[in-house]
């Protein structure tokens, strides 16, 4: 099983839906949880951190769910802009490497 | 600041050439990583530093080399390319050492080994 696991999709949604995606991690005591975004041939960037009180910055919210071990992205209001790889990223307690998941897909049509 | 840096932006080697993907970064961070990258596999860790002079070993070491003689540059060795390390391979760095502050990555390096 690998270690985060996430829906490589593609996603494609009409721009102004809502739009979701979950990543599960196996290491339970994974400690700090991310979301990075890739455009195409480009390198990731840095979405969002994702706390355990769940926390928004704009039209995106990430929320963690300890108990299950999963966290979310939740884009509302979607632009062609969004249209982009996401990045699931975890990392253990302790540890100084970050693993990534293999990134959900998402094509906002107009 | 230029951020990172990673040179050269493409390469294609032969089976068995040696080559080194040069990385370097301006923001005086002490972790610096090298990722790879193929499709469906997500970013792996090659190797990576907590400071000058010390170097670890990540997910996919086997066939890289690396060293940290300065906080700013983190070269990646390829010592004899083969056709399975063709992929994109990213240099990442980060201010403190425990590797969990953002990541800045560099543009990556797209390598072809024929």
């Amino acid at each position: 099983r690998k270690e985060v696991e996430q829906d490589p999709g593609p996603f494609n949604v009409p721009e102004g839906a809502t739009v979701a995606f979950n990543c599960t991690y196996s290491n339970s005591a994974s400690q700090s949880f991310f979301w990075y975004r890739q455009d195409c041939r480009k390198e990731p960037k840095l979405l969002m951190s994702v706390y355990s009180s769940g926390n928004e910055d704009g039209r995106f919210t990430a929320q963690l769910n300890r108990a299950s071990q999963y966290i979310s992205l939740l884009i509302r209001d979607s632009k062609l802009s969004d249209s982009a790889t996401y990045l699931c990223v975890v990392k253990g307690q302790g540890a100084q490497k970050l693993v990534f998941g293999q990134g959900t897909r998402l094509t906002i049509n107009p | 600041n230029a951020g990172v840096t990673q040179t050269p932006k493409f390469q294609v080697l032969k089976t068995g050439q040696s080559m080194t993907l040069q990385c370097a970064q301006d923001m005086n961070h002490e972790y610096m990583s090298w990722y790879r990258q193929d499709p469906g596999m997500g970013l792996r860790l090659i190797h990576y530093s907590v400071g000058a002079g010390i170097t670890d070993q990540g997910e996919v070491p086997n066939g890289y080399n690396v060293s940290r003689s300065t906080t700013e540059d983190f070269p990646l060795r390829l010592l004899s390319a083969a056709p399975s390390q063709t992929s994109v391979y990213f240099c990442a760095s980060t201010e403190s050492a425990s590797g969990e502050d953002t990541q800045y990555f560099g543009p990556g390096t797209r390598l072809t080994v024929l």
